[in-house]
């Protein structure tokens, strides 16, 4: 079965300093790898994919993140965080389970940028 | 979130209540999806719908029935509400466009409590 890991149930940062949130995961075969941010009050954004080719996948707000197919994860990234990007973040990795192209969460990680 | 809308946002009801909630989008998206989201559970799939013939149980069916009346509008039911039926219930779309991933796009979302 499909699975994604997201370790850290919340993730300090101060403003300024790069920020990285973690994600793992679990798929038969080649997998396609999402990042959505949510805001309070607010449904799900998307942030960034992985389809195939490049490991670093750059998305919206400065987000960029990692593929690592050796280390089945995909870190989600920003080289300085704003107060702004305080916000929960889901990885989810989309793969085929029972004939159909499931997705997969992970469980959240808040994000707290500290001005 | 202004291309998927869903109606009601907040909604208290009592136990054995039967609800619906709704969801329209105008995306042009042929894929539909209802999740609810737990704290520490992040989001699960209840039902999806891949075309206006087409439904699907999810991993936690169980209790809830879906209607997909056109392309454009996915209604979620919940026969006779229970207290842990309470939840933050958020409705999706996808193309279903091969090798795009498929990313969803999301509504506001609908927080019910179950009295």
């Amino acid at each position: 079965a499909q699975s994604v890991a997201q370790p850290e149930d919340q993730v300090n940062v101060a403003e300024g300093n790069p920020l990285t949130v973690k994600c793992t995961y679990s798929v038969s075969g080649n997998p396609y790898l999402f990042w959505y941010v949510q805001y309070p009050n607010r449904g799900l954004q998307f942030l960034l994919k992985y389809i195939t080719g490049d490991n670093l996948v750059k998305g919206s707000y400065g987000f960029e993140a990692e593929f690592n197919k050796s280390q089945t994860s995909f870190h989600l990234k920003k080289p300085s965080a704003l107060v702004s990007d305080s916000a929960l973040y889901f990885c989810a990795v989309r793969g085929l389970s029972g004939g159909y192209q499931k997705v997969t969460f992970g469980t959240g990680t808040k994000l707290q940028v500290i001005p | 979130d202004a291309d998927v809308t869903q109606t009601p946002r907040n909604r208290i009801t009592k136990t054995g209540k039967r609800i619906m909630l709704e969801c329209s989008q105008t995306k042009g998206h042929d894929r539909m999806y209802w999740y609810r989201q737990d704290p520490g559970l992040g989001l699960r799939l209840i039902y999806y719908s891949f075309d206006v013939k087409d439904i699907n149980k999810g991993e936690i069916s169980d209790g809830y029935s879906v209607s997909r009346q056109a392309q454009a509008k996915f209604s979620l039911s919940l026969e006779s509400a229970i207290p842990n039926q309470t939840a933050l219930y958020f409705c999706a779309t996808s193309s279903g466009l091969a090798g795009g991933g498929d990313t969803q796009y999301f509504g506001p979302g609908t927080r019910l409590t179950v009295l």
